[in-house]
């Protein structure tokens, strides 16, 4: 059973770029969310994917965007980059019916200059 | 709206004390609650969880939490540590209501464990 992967694991980027992170969630599961985790913060829930939609989303603007793919992998796409974007992003994959058991990746830490 | 407050930022003990990581927790309907925990420079790993019945429950790793609904607290503890238990910790609650996974997570608690 492979777990979840994400890529890449570190990035820089400038102000006003355009960045894709990527996730392959663990065998089985079918919905994909990702969170936003600021250093010294908690994980901030940015949106959920369920059936290759966008079904459930937090406080972020629009320039925060996602996919998912038949096989349940992921991207997150963030537009216009700013500097406060900088953080730890965090994939999570569950089964649609999960009541909050989710398992993590790694995360892709993003740096913006 | 649901928040989660996690009342020490930093919890430093000696190895096979006892700790407690206290959180409090906010919300206008009935929710699930969670701890997650934080290897340096990994994701985070369901540690336990609280979704019916029994309040007190057991986790990994030792590790078990008390709900206590009048008070709304989730409190964390282990009756002795590990040097290993270095991480950081995040207590986390879900509407019951909805679906899928979004949690509202606290701002977390570095637990550091001396020799």
């Amino acid at each position: 059973e492979t777990g979840v992967t994400q890529s890449p694991t570190h990035l820089i980027k400038t102000r006003g770029q355009q960045v894709t992170l990527r996730c392959s969630s663990q065998s089985g599961h079918n919905t994909v969310s990702w969170y936003q985790q600021a250093l010294g913060q908690g994980p901030q829930f940015i949106f959920q994917y369920y059936r290759e939609e966008e079904n459930g989303r937090g406080n972020f603007p629009p320039r925060f965007s996602g996919l998912q793919f038949p096989n349940y992998s992921s991207e997150l796409n963030v537009n216009a980059l700013e500097l406060d974007d900088s953080a730890l992003y965090l994939c999570a994959s569950s089964l649609a019916s999960t009541r909050g058991e989710l398992f993590f990746g790694e995360g892709s830490r993003l740096t913006v200059l | 709206a649901q928040s989660v407050t996690q009342l020490d930022s930093q919890v430093p003990v000696f190895e096979e004390a006892p700790v407690e990581l206290r959180c409090n927790y906010s919300s206008s309907v009935s929710v699930y609650l969670f701890w997650y925990v934080q290897y340096p420079n990994q994701g985070l790993q369901l540690l336990l969880k609280y979704l019916s019945g029994s309040t007190l429950v057991k986790g990994i790793n030792g590790f078990e939490a008390e709900f206590n609904k009048s008070q709304t607290s989730f409190h964390l503890r282990k009756p002795s540590v590990h040097i290993s238990d270095t991480a950081e910790y995040f207590c986390a609650v879900r509407r019951k209501e909805t679906s899928g996974s979004r949690l509202t997570f606290g701002e977390g608690t570095q637990l550091t464990v001396n020799p």
